[in-house]
């Protein structure tokens, strides 16, 4: 069975700090994606970054970027330079070749930027 | 490129009637995922499809629930009759397989419907 988990029901950042989100994930599947989403107070679930469980390097795409370490199983996203915009619901997700298609989800963590 | 496309953005209905739910996936993408959000349960995958074809419906509460995905533009999500613990946010996500590592696949969600059942 897969499982995600986040420690951190919220988290609170000044603006223009980095913050960072805790993942951790329980898998016994060798190959893997791990997926961040955003979720802002508008509902909308947004794709953010993407890690695979083969890739060497750690993703990044634009101010986010994934902490991954792997014998640790955990996936940590970094925001850098946070910005008010940024404030919202983070979900880390997992999937895995034997749990075919399905995304197997955390329960979040809310992230409060403020000025 | 338009994104997936949910319909409607809200609902409300009262308890004993029907209620369906619309989703129009990216263009090309071969997986259709269903997807409802409570407070109290997260996100849990309901229903998916392959190629227009349900794969997977062990998360599909009841048999109130029904799903169909009659072409590879279009998925409906049907509940029959509603009762007020099926309030939630439904989301339809979509993805493209690329079949030599799947599990690296991108879900793309839709706005969502939010449910009211009263």
């Amino acid at each position: 069975a897969q499982k995600i988990t986040q420690t951190q029901p919220g988290m609170f950042v000044q603006e223009k700090e980095a913050v960072t989100l805790d993942c951790t994930y329980d898998t016994s599947d060798p190959s893997y994606g791990l997926f961040w989403y955003k979720q802002p107070s508008s509902g909308e679930m947004i794709f953010l970054i993407y890690q695979g469980s083969y890739d060497q390097q750690n993703a990044t795409e634009g101010r986010y970027s994934l902490n991954f370490q792997k014998a640790r199983k955990s996936a940590n996203l970094v925001i850098s330079a946070s910005q008010l915009g940024d404030s919202a619901m983070y979900f880390c997700a997992m999937r895995t070749v034997s749990g075919y298609s399905t995304l197997t989800f955390g329960k979040g963590t809310m992230l409060l930027v403020s000025p | 490129d338009a994104g997936v496309i949910q319909s409607p953005r809200h609902e409300v209905t009262e308890m004993g009637q029907e209620v369906t739910l619309r989703c129009k996936p990216i263009s090309g993408h071969d997986y259709l995922f269903w997807y409802r959000q409570t407070m109290m349960r997260g996100l849990e995958l309901l229903i998916y499809f392959n190629n227009n074809v349900p794969i997977d419906d062990s998360g599909m509460p009841e048999d109130r629930f029904s799903a169909k995905m009659p072409n590879a533009s279009f998925s409906t999500l049907k509940i029959q009759p509603s009762e007020p613990r099926d309030s939630a946010v439904y989301f339809c996500a979509s993805s493209l397989a690329r079949q030599s590592r799947i599990y690296t696949d991108t879900q793309y969600f839709g706005p969502g419907t939010r449910l009211t059942v009263l």
